[in-house]
């Protein structure tokens, strides 16, 4: 248990579908990240939010849309998804954006399947 | 940020010591190592962060050369349990923005 949930741990949905993915941390940490990882490829950071405020968009296609109400929830709002966003989408928080405050608590994930 | 490279995978057996090395030559003066451990289909977890000389926890240690341009993850005596990627992280300290970014890390498989 590291202190960040995240729901639904599984989603399988259409092209045409809109779902959305959630997390939610109780270690009272200001930023939030979402993470995606395919299949042998490794973790690529797709959106930081910090109080509440998005600092980083890594050229993430606008078929995922955040938002972060407050510095403990944070959502991937899902729409028109390809096949290739296939993935096991991950949530975590830190106390900070600085690197030396310490780690990245991550949730166990939400595994998205698109058919 | 600075770009790391480290081994795609080891193999050890049980009881063993594990080093991973991680090389990092373009670490800036506020850069912060950060190692971090990964199962299949579980986020990350931290494992052990330095910025220079020697960090023990009670994990791992982590060992960084006076020019910090590498560092080495010891795992002592290893467990079929620590089977597991293992990625190596460079982060901007204090006052600088931060955005950690995971390379391919290196899969260590433990046996029997």
């Amino acid at each position: 248990e590291t202190g960040v949930t995240q729901t639904p741990r599984h989603l399988v949905m259409g092209m045409t579908n809109k779902k959305s993915l959630k997390c939610e941390q109780h270690l009272g940490h200001n930023a939030m990240y979402w993470y995606k990882q395919s299949a042998k490829k490794p973790l690529e950071l797709m959106f930081v939010y910090n109080f509440k405020e998005q600092t980083e968009n890594n050229s993430v296609p606008s078929r995922f849309s955040p938002e972060c109400p407050n510095s403990s929830h944070l959502f991937l709002h899902l729409h028109t998804l390809q096949p290739e966003d296939s993935a096991l989408y991950l949530c975590a928080s830190s106390q900070g954006l600085a690197g030396n405050t310490g780690e990245l608590f991550f949730g166990e994930g939400s595994r998205l399947t698109v058919l | 940020l600075a770009k790391t490279t480290q081994p795609i995978s080891m193999d050890s057996y049980e009881g063993q010591e594990v080093n991973i090395t991680c090389s990092h030559n373009n670490i800036a003066t506020n850069d912060y190592i950060t190692w971090y451990q990964q199962f299949p289909s579980q986020g990350p977890r931290f494992i052990i962060q330095g910025y220079k000389t020697k960090v023990t926890n009670e994990v791992a240690s982590l060992f960084i050369p006076a020019d910090r341009k590498s560092s080495t993850l010891s795992l002592p005596r290893v467990s079929l349990s620590d089977t597991a990627v293992y990625y190596c992280l460079v982060a901007r300290g204090s006052g600088g923005y931060n955005k950690l970014i995971f390379g391919a890390g290196t899969r260590l498989a433990v046996h029997p």
